[in-house]
């Protein structure tokens, strides 16, 4: 079966410009994650969808990052006015559901996202 | 909040040593313990991980027990080889599986 997607693979955008990352999850997956990983840095929580419920939004960095998940399959992740600092490869993750529990994540290979 | 420390890379082995990638926790209540490995070019994918105290998860030659005591999930492996180059994450998720939070990532190369 078909692992976690994303596209574009990678993105070149000028300063001001928006962006729209997509993923698509695993069939059946419930869960999904959204990251950032920055040059040499760790990954860095954007937001996560579970199920139907409001999602967590918690790690945006700012209002010009909003993500939305249609039909509880494909997300997008929308960053308006980009900035310099939005460079980073921003990676995808989804999750099962299994007797009251999340299961590991899968991952998507990530877009690269450069902000001249 | 919870969080997650791991040790500052890069590591450099030769191949055929021993590692040790020293990995830290602080979270509430008991939480699940993951370590997910990234090797170049590809994407992150869970490499082994521990769901209670003292279980020890194993995968491909690598090992991490669950150390409630020191709050650690130090990762081993006896014998490294030059395909285990990679970014190692140590991680760590509540429960239920939610409010997953990742260590910086400790690179490691292994030298022939």
């Amino acid at each position: 079966g078909a692992g976690v997607s994303q596209s574009p693979s990678n993105k070149v955008t000028e300063k001001g410009k928006d962006v729209e990352l997509r993923c698509d999850p695993i069939s059946g997956h419930t869960a999904l994650y959204w990251y950032r990983q920055s040059l040499g840095q760790g990954l860095e929580f954007l937001i996560y969808f579970q199920g139907n419920s409001a999602p967590d939004k918690s790690g945006l960095p700012s209002d010009r990052f909003s993500a939305e998940r249609t039909g509880g399959s494909v997300s997008t992740l929308t960053i308006q006015r980009t900035q310099q600092e939005d460079s980073a490869v921003y990676l995808c993750a989804s999750s099962s559901w299994t007797s009251g529990t999340y299961n590991e994540q899968f991952f998507g290979p990530g877009t690269r996202l450069t902000v001249l | 909040g919870n969080s997650v420390t791991q040790m500052e890379g890069p590591v450099t082995l030769s191949e055929e040593a021993f590692l040790t990638i020293n990995c830290t926790y602080t979270a509430t209540g008991y939480p699940s313990l993951f370590w997910y490995v990234q090797y170049p070019g590809e994407g992150l994918q869970l490499l082994l991980k521990a769901t209670k105290a003292d279980d020890k998860g194993s995968n491909k030659g690598f090992e991490a027990t669950y150390r409630k005591e020191t709050t650690s999930f130090h990762l081993e492996k006896g014998s490294v080889q030059v395909s285990d180059s990679a970014v190692y994450f140590c991680a760590l998720s509540d429960r239920n599986g939610q409010n997953f939070v990742f260590g910086p990532g400790t690179r490691l190369s292994v030298l022939p």
